[in-house]
């Protein structure tokens, strides 16, 4: 089946420091990637749709210039937590699809974690 | 907007016991609704899906039927097993087909 792995799956870091996660689709190339976050007990919360060589489209109340999403290619998609702060810990998972939006397979996710 | 609730676990069971774990929706329209599984240490994966009212998803063994007059998308298994362990979750698509809105999952323990 289809795989997307995420990397780093931990990270830690300072008030303030900006921290890079990249999303890749390792068997197939994905023409959308979505980026969702999600808070302890509670569902996912999706943040941004983006397709490869074109800007994201961010949900509502989602700050762009905090989390930068970048789709350079049709396998690697990045997101950018900027100036990261405590309560932007969370667990942020990747997903990403070839054609339909309901067969999206999804990344383990990234545990952030900013002191 | 559309939602979707779930029932709050962790649920824990006995292997061979029968499962549901309850799910509700919001929506306008005619949504396609989701159950999604998520093993530890994997992501998210596709188990069942409805389009339309009625339908039956299956997978499994796992069960659910589109329920439009209540608005449910309860799952169902008839005989758990310890490797069924896992967070469940309850999706729909909206009618653009676009977006999937996601219930907060539920965690099911099954204990030999």
């Amino acid at each position: 089946g289809a795989v997307v792995s995420q990397h780093p799956s931990w990270v830690i870091c300072k008030s303030g420091t900006s921290v890079k996660i990249e999303c890749r689709s390792l068997d197939f190339q994905a023409t959308t990637m979505f980026w969702y976050r999600q808070f302890p007990k509670q569902s996912l919360m999706l943040m941004a749709t983006s397709n490869e060589g074109s800007k994201a489209t961010y949900e509502q109340g989602v700050e762009k210039d905090k989390f930068l999403i970048n789709h350079a290619s049709l396998t690697l998609s990045t997101l950018t937590v900027t100036s990261a702060h405590p309560e932007d810990s969370s667990f942020y998972i990747c997903s990403a699809s070839v054609r339909q939006v309901e067969t999206q397979y999804f990344g383990p996710g990234t545990r952030l974690l900013v002191l | 907007g559309n939602s979707v609730t779930q029932m709050e676990g962790p649920v824990t069971l006995s292997e061979e016991a029968f499962l549901t774990i309850n799910c509700t929706y919001t929506a306008t329209g005619y949504p396609s609704l989701f159950w999604y599984v998520q093993y530890p240490g994997e992501g998210l994966q596709l188990l069942l899906k409805a389009t339309k009212a009625d339908d039956k998803g299956s997978n499994k063994g796992f069960e659910a039927t589109y329920r439009k007059e209540t608005t449910s998308f309860h799952l169902e298994k008839g005989s758990v097993q310890v490797s069924d362990s896992a967070v469940y979750f309850c999706a729909l698509l909206n009618n653009a087909g676009n977006m999937l809105t996601f219930g907060g999952g539920t965690r099911l323990m099954v204990k030999p």
